[in-house]
């Protein structure tokens, strides 16, 4: 199994709602990565997970909020969301952080609207 | 000033026809080079990977080169197919840690 499951697809969120996104992988890989992408635009980082500890956040407000439960979960808690973000969410996983220059398997995205 | 320049921005080609497309990074130091394919609305597939002693290396219709010294690294697609169409994305590791993306290069191919 080579795959990132993300789910949902498609989301549709209020200002007001309180959602959540979710990551799966059983490659056995111990980083995971949240990125987000706009329209024309490259991924850009979120948050990276190595060994189920987070070890980067690129300074992302508080209103998005990650979990990793386990090896194989990643969650992306969403809060009062504002409409400048809505935009494609990717997961990725790769083997292990440690050896750098990793291959990404990315997930097919969650594409989120905040209205 | 983003370390991952590519070119074009965006290309329409013709089904059958070659193409090119250009990254030259200045991402120090270098750890290697991937080249990923995004198609619409879906997550980046990796291409192809360079490292520092590799000059060309192939994936079916896909070659990418690599010069080291000029820091550039191209992707060229032979005998493009409708299934071409995505957009084509540089990313350079630098030391253990940092990945850097480029903005990528829009490719259709038109039959």
């Amino acid at each position: 199994d080579t795959e990132v499951t993300q789910t949902p697809k498609h989301l549709v969120m209020g200002m007001t709602n309180k959602k959540s996104l979710k990551c799966e992988q059983h490659m056995g890989h111990r980083a995971m990565y949240w990125y987000k992408q706009k329209a024309k635009k490259p991924p850009e980082l979120m948050f990276v997970y190595s060994y189920e500890k987070l070890s980067i956040n690129e300074s992302v407000p508080s209103r998005f909020s990650p979990e990793c439960p386990n090896s194989s979960l990643l969650n992306l808690h969403l809060h009062a969301l504002q409409p400048e973000d809505s935009a494609l969410y990717l997961c990725a996983s790769s083997q292990d952080r440690r050896q750098g220059g990793e291959k990404l398997f990315f997930g097919s995205g969650t594409q989120l609207s905040v209205l | 000033k983003n370390q991952v320049e590519q070119s074009p921005q965006s290309l329409i080609i013709l089904e059958g026809k070659n193409c090119t497309l250009q990254c030259n990074y200045t991402v120090s130091p270098f750890s290697n080079l991937r080249w990923y394919k995004q198609d619409t609305g879906r997550g980046p597939v990796s291409l192809t990977i360079m490292t520092f002693s590799e000059n060309t290396k192939s994936n079916g219709r896909y070659t990418a080169t690599l010069d080291a010294d000029t820091k550039q690294s191209s992707l060229h697609i032979t005998a493009s197919q409708l299934s071409d169409s995505a957009s084509y994305i540089c990313v350079v590791s630098a030391g253990t840690n940092d990945m850097r993306f480029g903005a990528g290069t829009r490719l259709t191919v038109k039959p």
